[in-house]
């Protein structure tokens, strides 16, 4: 079974502050990790995807998250946080395949001005 | 290309009544999803269509949910009858056969039950 923990429902940032959303997981096989935005009244929208090789992947956005087998991390990052970014975040992991997401509970991103 | 959608964006209904969810996926994606998020916890796996079979349906809670994807395009998501903890927004989500991995999700459907 695989569980994903993000840690802080809601993290608040000042515009041009680093943006940091933490995330661990547990998983018994190498997993795919991503991170999905929900925008207010919108749908999921993939962030970025690691699923095997470079450890460091980008996505939009100006997003990045690095993979950390030993630390079981995928810890999503953003040098600058702009208004925008204000959203709910979803990190989920999976077995591979078409295997169905497992997903965190969420974090609620504020950007204060 | 159209992303997925989902009809409706919301619902309230009674308990005790039927509620049918409507997703239509990604043109030519074979792969469809069903999750749920109850308000305050993580969204939840529900189950998986390949085309019109049922690949896995492990999350789906009780008998009183019934998914159906005839011909392989849409999808139902039917509640009967709606229970009070069945409220909750769900979501549908497609994948192609060549990158499965990529889930594309819907808008969600809000469904409140009263």
């Amino acid at each position: 079974a695989q569980s994903v923990t993000q840690l802080g429902s809601h993290v608040s940032v000042s515009e041009g502050a680093l943006v940091l959303l933490r995330c661990n997981y547990s998983s018994s096989v190498p997993p795919y990790l991503f991170w999905y935005v929900q925008y207010p009244n919108q749908g999921l929208q993939l962030l970025l995807k690691y699923t095997t090789g470079a450890t460091l992947v980008k996505g939009i956005n100006g997003f990045e998250a690095e993979f950390k087998k030993s630390e079981t991390s995928f810890h999503l990052t953003k040098p600058s946080a702009h208004m925008s970014d204000a959203a709910e975040y979803f990190c989920a992991v999976s077995l591979g395949g078409a295997d169905g997401l497992t997903f965190g509970k969420g974090t609620h991103l504020i950007i204060q001005p | 290309e159209a992303g997925v959608t989902q009809f409706p964006s919301h619902s309230v209904i009674e308990k005790g009544q039927t509620v049918t969810l409507r997703c239509d996926p990604i043109s030519g994606h074979d792969n469809l999803y069903w999750y749920r998020r109850v308000m305050g916890k993580e969204i939840k796996f529900l189950l998986h269509f390949v085309k019109e079979s049922k690949q896995d349906e492990s999350g789906m809670p009780n008998n009183r949910f019934l998914a159906e994807r005839t011909g392989g395009t849409y999808s139902t998501l039917k509640v009967q009858p709606a229970e009070l903890e069945d409220s909750g927004v769900y979501f549908c989500a497609s994948s192609s056969r060549d990158r499965a991995h990529e889930q594309y999700f819907g808008p969600g459907t809000r469904l409140t039950v009263t």
